[in-house]
């Protein structure tokens, strides 16, 4: 079971570019990198899923650098509605639940 | 999602009492999770289904029971309710056959339950 290290929090202004990076050091072959985003009394909606490499969708962007033992997760522009908690886990393609972890707390200010 | 229901949203019982949640998707997802969350931290896994007659306990299952009635509804149960598990719970569904690489999770809205 790959854990995963964030931090807990991070302060950014409306605007901004945001990286939140997240360390996976016992990452296996068949892991998959997920991040979900959770608002306040909330359940987690996923943003965004890969592999390797990169990966953008109308939300975000992931990088994935070639040893996989980390990942960024990139939010362009951020605006006050991005202030959430964001979740990095590991899921592997056979696994039959999550594991969430505490978190990143993001706070956007005006 | 809208598509995961939850019912009650908020829920005030007592100590010993017998307290239902309970769980609707209509995405025809198989699978279908409960978890908990208390402030400031993650969720945890409470139990779990893969289908109707597929149910398997989660990291912290003790004082809860479930009942996966058909494909779309899974409550959970606590026998005889304690204050620390007050908490906010939610439900999720997936599916294994979605585009997604991995398995990808839908939340419900959250059942915010307190016990005095």
């Amino acid at each position: 079971l790959a854990k995963t290290t964030q931090p807990i929090s991070m302060d950014s202004y409306e605007g901004q570019e945001v990286n939140i990076t997240c360390s996976h050091n016992n990452i296996a072959t068949n892991d998959y990198i997920t991040w979900y985003q959770q608002f306040p009394s909330q359940g987690p909606r996923f943003i965004i899923q890969g592999y390797k490499t990169k990966v953008t969708n109308e939300v975000a962007s992931l990088f994935i650098p070639a040893d996989r033992k980390s990942s960024t997760l990139s939010l362009p522009r951020v605006s006050l509605s991005d202030t959430a908690v964001y979740y990095c886990l590991v899921v592997d393609t056979g696994r039959r639940a999550l594991t969430f972890g505490s978190g990143t707390r993001l706070q956007v200010q005006p | 999602d809208a598509d995961v229901t939850q019912t009650p949203r908020n829920r005030i019982t007592k100590t010993g009492k017998r307290i239902m949640l309970e769980c609707s998707q209509t995405k025809g997802h198989d699978r279908m999770y409960w978890y908990r969350q208390d402030p400031g931290l993650g969720l945890r896994l409470i139990y779990y289904s893969f289908d109707v007659k597929d149910i398997n306990k989660g990291e912290i299952s003790d004082g809860y029971s479930v009942s996966r009635q058909a494909q779309a509804k899974f409550s959970l149960s606590l026998e005889s309710a304690i204050p620390n598990q007050t908490a906010l719970y939610f439900c999720a569904t997936s599916d294994p056959l979605q585009l997604r690489e991995a398995d990808t999770q839908y939340f419900g809205p959250g059942t915010r339950l307190t016990v005095l």
